[in-house]
């Protein structure tokens, strides 16, 4: 069966430092994989998805970017991090057909100080 | 474009009441829709889709819920509330164009005793 990691679970980073997030997928080929984020526990935003390795593409311009340097491997990154990417970050992923939905990640709560 | 929308920030029921979270959809041709609930500091869980066939569709924990074609709908719907249900709960579309979910901004149902 297929299964999503993320992690880690909880991040304190102060302002100005780099950050990393990882999700990898286990159980299938070739997904398609995403990276939301959700603040204020409310509405999810859409930051980046990818159809394939180094397939990246960008839905909001801010201070983060995304790599997907293997197949089931979707990396979230940030040189340097500010106040206002505090938030809870969810991956996500999908099979390329078009009946199936997303299975999600356990998330990660990111606070900045 | 294609677009859902959750007209309930929030949702109040007593519990072993019948309870009814909102959604309506826009899109162009055959919908699929979804729901999908999230518990704090969780990821989102998958409960039902609606791809095509019979318009009341049945998923997990005992929630289903009835397509409407001519009102655009897909309400999400239990027949007796548990504390337990009280989560954030997410609608969302496909869109056919890209294969990536549309997600309403959510709806916090609470259930009390």
């Amino acid at each position: 069966s297929q299964t999503i990691h993320q992690w880690p679970a909880t991040l304190v980073q102060p302002v100005g430092s780099p950050l990393s997030l990882e999700c990898t997928v286990e159980g299938t080929s070739n997904p398609n994989l995403y990276w939301y984020r959700q603040a204020a526990g409310r509405g999810l935003q859409l930051l980046f998805y990818s159809v394939g390795i180094g397939q990246i593409s960008s839905e909001v311009p801010q201070n983060l970017s995304a790599s997907r340097p293997q197949d089931r491997q979707f990396i979230l990154s940030s040189k340097k991090l500010l106040l206002s990417d505090s938030g809870f970050y969810l991956c996500a992923w999908s099979p390329g057909s078009s009946g199936a939905g997303y299975t999600f990640g356990s998330g990660t709560r990111l606070t900045v100080v | 474009a294609q677009s859902v929308a959750q007209p309930e920030d929030q949702v109040n029921v007593a519990e072993g009441n019948p309870l009814t979270v909102k959604c309506t959809y826009s899109v162009s041709g055959n919908p699929y829709l979804f729901w999908y609930v999230q518990y704090p500091n969780r990821g989102l869980q998958f409960l039902l889709k609606y791809i095509t066939g019979d318009n009341l569709v049945k998923g997990s924990y005992g929630f289903e819920a009835e397509f409407n074609k001519s009102q655009t709908s897909f309400h999400l719907k239990k027949p007796s509330a548990l504390v337990s249900d009280s989560a954030l709960y997410f609608c969302a579309v496909r869109d056919m164009q890209t294969g990536k979910l549309i997600f309403g901004q959510g709806t916090t149902l609470q259930v009390k005793p």
